[in-house]
């Protein structure tokens, strides 16, 4: 059975870091690319951050880009993405999510449960 | 960045069929991907590539694609169908997962 397990939301001032984890388990987790996706309160789903199944390959939504960074470890099945220069439309729950193949062209096949992220003083 | 436009809400009686839109520039040369999200819940996928279905979602949902507009149409609704469906698709100019708005589908 595909899991994904996130983790790491908090509560968190503006212009601070958090980091996300994900954990993964159930399939091959090398084989498939890895994406984050999130849900302000109320609103809709709004892809984040992709990276490829190698690591090799990473994508940013323009509204993160040179504030997130997305990273994964094959060898411990995890996903991250560190969060700097936090501001308040970054609060959200945040999906860990899985693609059906390698690249993140292919649809989304398996999502986490979400981690709440809070930005304010 | 390509932009997807779907309704914000959509209404349908029980026993009925409801359409869902997904517009783009020239979206029918790509694939179009359908989620379906119930409240408090993650979403799950029920039309992958235009048409496919995925193991478990009923017949009763299909999707189409063609031109400008994608199309998710859901026959013979029941109460448990009503949810926020999104499209998606990958936007190869830009490198990103593109998501509609969302369509809230109300079962009167």
């Amino acid at each position: 059975e595909v899991q994904l397990v996130e983790s790491g939301g908090d509560l968190v001032q503006p212009g601070g870091s958090l980091r996300l984890s994900c954990a993964a388990s159930g399939f091959t987790f090398g084989t498939y690319a890895m994406s984050w996706v999130r849900q302000a309160p109320g609103k809709g789903l709004e892809w984040v951050s992709g990276v490829s199944s190698s690591g090799a390959s990473t994508h940013y939504a323009d509204s993160v880009k040179g504030r997130f960074t997305i990273s994964r470890d094959n060898s411990k099945n995890m996903v991250f993405v560190q969060m700097n220069s936090l501001r308040a439309d970054d609060t959200a729950v945040y999906y860990c999510a899985k693609s059906s193949g390698g690249s993140e062209a292919p649809p989304i096949d398996y999502w986490g449960q979400g981690t709440l992220v809070t930005v304010s003083s | 960045s390509y932009v997807v436009t779907q309704p914000p809400s959509v209404s349908v009686a029980p026993g009925k069929t409801a359409t869902i839109s997904c517009g783009g520039n020239s979206i029918g040369s790509k694939s179009v991907h359908w989620y379906q999200q119930k409240p408090g819940q993650a979403p799950v996928v029920i039309i992958y590539y235009n048409t496919d279905r995925p193991s478990g979602i009923p017949e009763r949902f299909s999707g189409s694609n063609s031109g400008s507009t994608a199309t998710l149409t859901i026959s013979r609704v029941e109460a448990g169908d009503e949810a926020d469906y999104y499209c998606q698709v990958w936007d190869s100019s830009s490198d990103h997962r593109v998501f509609g708005g969302g369509t809230k589908l109300t079962v009167l």
